[in-house]
């Protein structure tokens, strides 16, 4: 049962335009979400993350927007950058479990 | 600061061996997680450890095990390897009752043949 689901596993994006990046989940007793970062041969890097209570989160270049209505994220970069191609890990955690499930990643492209 | 460190990187075993992984958390971390990415697949939730103990199991058979040491260092067990225990295992560190971050390590690649 996949609680938490990515239904895009890859997307391309132009230089310097906005990449949106969805993640959807269906447990609703989620109340923390996070977004990680996985470049090949690493380990996943903690990226952003929104609590329940919030409905943006906004850190630089990204930001991570929640919809629990719709228990749906996304998470937006823009300007997108070279750098940002990665694989992106959306994850979802109950309150008193430290347990993350995670998605199954979205592979980013930002073409020059 | 050293991070999550995790060894060995590569591991090849044959059907029916056993694998053991180890991790290194961070200074000051007393929860360890570990996670398996198979190919294709989300990372999966196997084990978490906090001061020694069991705290939570994923959906994986008896004979995927671990223990925490006392000095917070981990090791996972993969018994009676099975083909498919080929993947990814990632460990993760983090201090208990944060807001969840989770710090990772580069990963175990274990290759059953």
């Amino acid at each position: 049962d996949q609680q938490v689901k990515q239904n895009s596993p890859s997307l391309s994006v132009q230089e310097g335009r906005i990449s949106i990046l969805n993640c959807d989940y269906t447990n609703s007793m989620f109340d923390y979400f996070l977004w990680y970062k996985k470049y090949p041969a690493e380990g996943p890097t903690f990226l952003i993350s929104i609590s329940s209570i919030k409905d943006k989160n906004e850190d630089g270049r990204f930001t991570v927007f929640l919809n629990k209505s719709a228990k749906h994220l996304s998470l937006h970069i823009v300007p997108s950058q070279p750098g940002d191609s990665a694989v992106y890990f959306c994850a979802a955690r109950v309150f008193g479990n430290e347990k993350l499930t995670f998605g199954t990643g979205t592979r980013l492209t930002i073409i020059p | 600061e050293a991070g999550v460190t995790q060894s060995p990187t590569h591991l090849i075993k044959t059907r029916g061996q056993q694998a053991t992984l180890r991790c290194s958390p961070i200074s000051g971390h007393t929860s360890v997680y570990w996670y398996q990415q198979a190919l294709g697949l989300g990372l999966q939730f196997l084990l978490w450890y906090d001061e020694g103990e069991e705290r939570n199991r994923g959906n994986f058979p008896p004979r995927f095990s671990g223990r925490q040491f006392p000095n917070y260092s981990s090791e996972l067990n993969v018994n009676a390897l099975e083909l498919e225990d080929s993947a990814l295992y990632l460990c993760a560190s983090s201090f208990l009752r944060n807001t969840g971050e989770l710090f990772f390590g580069e990963g175990s690649r274990l290759t059953v043949l």
